[in-house]
């Protein structure tokens, strides 16, 4: 199975940060990356596919790249609504596996 | 608008099964993935397998392969995932996820995951 590591796991940031998240994948997964954002008691929320393609809805403040083996998402000005957990998953190779989360608190 | 609405918690005991339903609406059912997801407490998302409706032939994590169906019925737009030889580690959230599509100038691609439903608690407790 692929294993999906999420650094960091958690952070403490304000309102207006630039916040950055990254996802490694232990064998290549081309751009085969997904990220989501959960809050407490709720559904996940689809934020990115394809490593760097926003879904519908979702604010342009959130993107996404990929630097070698590394996927990254960057929320560029941090907003209150976007205190949350987010989760990164490869869907390249069964299983489809998802990283541990970042929780992303109000420092 | 497309939605995805699952059955409603459930308690059920150790050995025995459970079955999720996720109902569609608002959007192509057939050709796009369904997939289901599951969080038990305090956890992080384990994914647990995948159909595309139209083709019928599901994919399991390996974790469940022995104890898991997924099936999806075109008809009435409803996905299904079947847990069966439940213990208390089963005790979690399970959600269906759907997937989408975009299409260029020339192709259209699917997308993997785009919609959630709103989760089924299952507690398994004797």
């Amino acid at each position: 199975d692929i294993q999906m590591t999420q650094s960091p796991s958690s952070l403490s940031a304000s309102v207006g940060d630039r916040v950055t998240i990254t996802c490694r994948a232990s064998q290549g997964i081309s751009d085969y990356l997904a990220w989501f954002q959960q809050k407490p008691g709720k559904a996940p929320k689809s934020l990115i596919y394809d490593a760097s393609s926003l879904h519908s809805g979702v604010p342009s403040r959130f993107s996404g790249s990929r630097s070698g083996t590394d996927f990254i998402l960057t929320i560029s000005s941090l907003q209150p609504e976007d205190f949350a957990t987010y989760y990164c998953q490869q869907y390249n190779s069964y299983p489809f596996t998802f990283g541990p989360g970042t929780k992303v608190d109000l420092k | 608008q497309v939605q995805l609405v699952q059955s409603g918690a459930e308690v059920k005991k150790p050995g025995s099964s459970v079955k999720v339903s996720c109902k569609a609406s608002g959007g192509t059912f057939s050709n796009h993935v369904i997939s289901w997801v599951r969080q038990a407490p305090g956890q992080g998302l384990e994914w647990m397998g995948r159909i595309i409706p139209s083709l019928g032939i599901p994919k399991y994590a390996q974790s469940f392969q022995d104890r898991v169906t997924i099936t999806a019925d075109t008809s009435t737009s409803t996905a299904y995932m079947e847990l069966r030889s439940l213990t208390s580690e089963d005790t979690a959230v399970y959600y269906c996820a759907k997937g989408g599509q975009y299409c260029t100038s020339t192709s259209c691609y699917l997308i993997e995951t785009e919609f959630w439903g709103q989760g089924t608690l299952v507690t398994v407790s004797s």
